[in-house]
């Protein structure tokens, strides 16, 4: 079986500063690894994503991420936020075969103060 | 322009009666799915289908009802069996080509509040 976890429930931090948002997986299999954002009474959107090829992904509004396959991690990282960046964030794991079943960690909420 | 409508966004039912949450979408995707969002716990999956007529349970079936009957609706049915009903239910829908990987495009949600 395979699960996500995600040990920062919230991670406050002020605006311009970087942040990081810690995802580890575990899987006896390969998987595709995700980065969704919510933002407030809203649906989620797909924010990065890692398939195969570079292990590290980048999205449009500066976010990055790198799969790190013997750590089985799969962090979220952007070198300076935007107070518009508070929302919340989940990772989430796709098994590389069979039915595609999302499964999502717990989701950590990013507070960017002034 | 194509995309999942969910509806009403906000909902508001006694203890004991049945609701159903509306999942629409004009994608053309063969496979939908629901969720449920609690705080703390991410989503959680009810259940899906690959295919009109279709449907398997998810994690968390119990006391939910699905039907799919139209490609582009995936109604859920929350009964008065589900012991804990209120939270935050988010649909999702995706193609099932043979691509190794079909990105689940997901609705704005249904918050659902159980009086």
């Amino acid at each position: 079986a395979q699960s996500v976890t995600q040990l920062d429930s919230q991670v406050p931090v002020f605006e311009e500063a970087p942040v990081e948002l810690r995802c580890n997986y575990s899987s006896s299999v390969s998987v595709y690894l995700f980065w969704y954002v919510q933002y407030p009474n809203q649906g989620l959107q797909l924010l990065l994503k890692y398939l195969s090829g570079s292990t590290l992904v980048e999205s449009i509004n500066g976010f990055e991420a790198e799969f790190n396959k013997s750590q089985t991690s799969f962090h979220l990282r952007k070198p300076s936020v935007h107070i518009s960046d508070t929302a919340e964030y989940f990772c989430a794991v796709i098994m590389n075969t069979g039915f595609q079943k999302l499964v999502f960690g717990t989701g950590t909420r990013l507070l960017v103060s002034p | 322009d194509g995309g999942i409508t969910q509806s009403p966004k906000y909902l508001f039912r006694k203890e004991g009666q049945n609701v159903t949450l509306s999942c629409e979408q004009n994608l053309n995707h063969d496979a939908m799915y629901w969720y449920r969002q609690d705080p703390g716990q991410g989503l959680r999956l009810i259940y899906y289908s690959q295919i009109v007529n279709d449907f398997q349970k998810g994690d968390i079936a119990e006391g939910y009802s699905v039907s799919r009957e139209k490609k582009e609706s995936f109604p859920l049915t929350v009964t008065s069996a589900q012991k804990n009903p209120t939270a935050f239910y988010l649909c999702a829908s995706t193609r099932t080509s043979a691509s190794s990987y079909n990105e689940q495009f997901f609705g704005p949600g249904t918050r659902l509040t159980v009086l």
